[in-house]
């Protein structure tokens, strides 16, 4: 079975530029969740999919981020336009639906450079 | 505000001895634990969990304990191997939130 996939595996971009990260959860999982890791810290949330509905985005940094799931498939992550402290590694992860604790499945994650 | 955090952010033992990793939680509402090991270029990946129901389970050659009563959670690491090396993230949930909340991580560095 895939795992989850993310596109690219590694970003560099200018401050102002605009960059879209992309997951592929695994088939079937209807949750999917964007994770960000900023200079080492820790892992931090940022928002969760039911399908394609937006679940929680309470932790979405500010509006220059956008995501999206059209489809209830893959989700992308759009920063726009990019700062400096949006660098950091982006991680999707996604979950089986389902009453019960389910275990988060982590994609590679995206390393993104903003310079 | 409520945090998931770690008492030591790197950890140095030699091959084939235990190694204990810790972590503290605040939220008195987590009741859904996992840790996680990355490596390096990879995600995070599931190691073991445990429930608030429970104060302690093993997996192949890992224990997690729990301890409730003083929010502390430890990841041990039974006759560790070159290839145990990674940084190992704690991770807690509560019934209220889909989204897990993560420590800041802990090197563990295996030596020959």
């Amino acid at each position: 079975e895939a795992g989850v996939t993310q596109f690219p595996s590694h970003s560099v971009i200018e401050k102002g530029q605009t960059v879209t990260l992309r997951c592929d959860p695994i088939s079937g999982h209807d949750n999917l969740y964007w994770y960000r890791r900023v200079m080492g810290k820790e892992i931090k949330f940022l928002l969760h999919f039911v399908k394609e509905s937006k679940q929680d985005e309470s932790g979405m940094p500010n509006n220059r981020f956008l995501a999206e799931r059209t489809g209830g498939t893959y989700s992308t992550l759009k920063v726009q336009p990019a700062e400096l402290e949006d660098s950091g590694v982006y991680f999707c992860a996604s979950s089986p639906l389902g009453a019960g604790y389910n275990e988060q499945f982590f994609g590679p994650g995206t390393r993104l450079t903003v310079l | 505000g409520e945090s998931v955090g770690l008492h030591l952010p790197t950890l140095s033992v030699q091959e084939g001895d235990n190694s204990i990793i810790n972590c503290a939680y605040s939220n008195s509402a987590s009741d859904y634990f996992i840790w996680y090991k990355q490596e390096s270029g990879k995600g995070p990946q599931f190691i073991i969990d445990i429930r608030s129901n429970m104060d302690k389970r093993q997996g192949q050659r890992v224990t997690v304990l729990l301890n409730k009563t003083v929010k502390h959670l430890s990841l041990q690491i039974a006759a560790t191997q070159p290839g145990d090396s990674a940084v190992y993230f704690c991770a807690e949930k509560d019934r209220g939130n889909n989204d897990m909340r993560f420590g800041a991580g802990t090197r563990l560095t295996v030596k020959p």
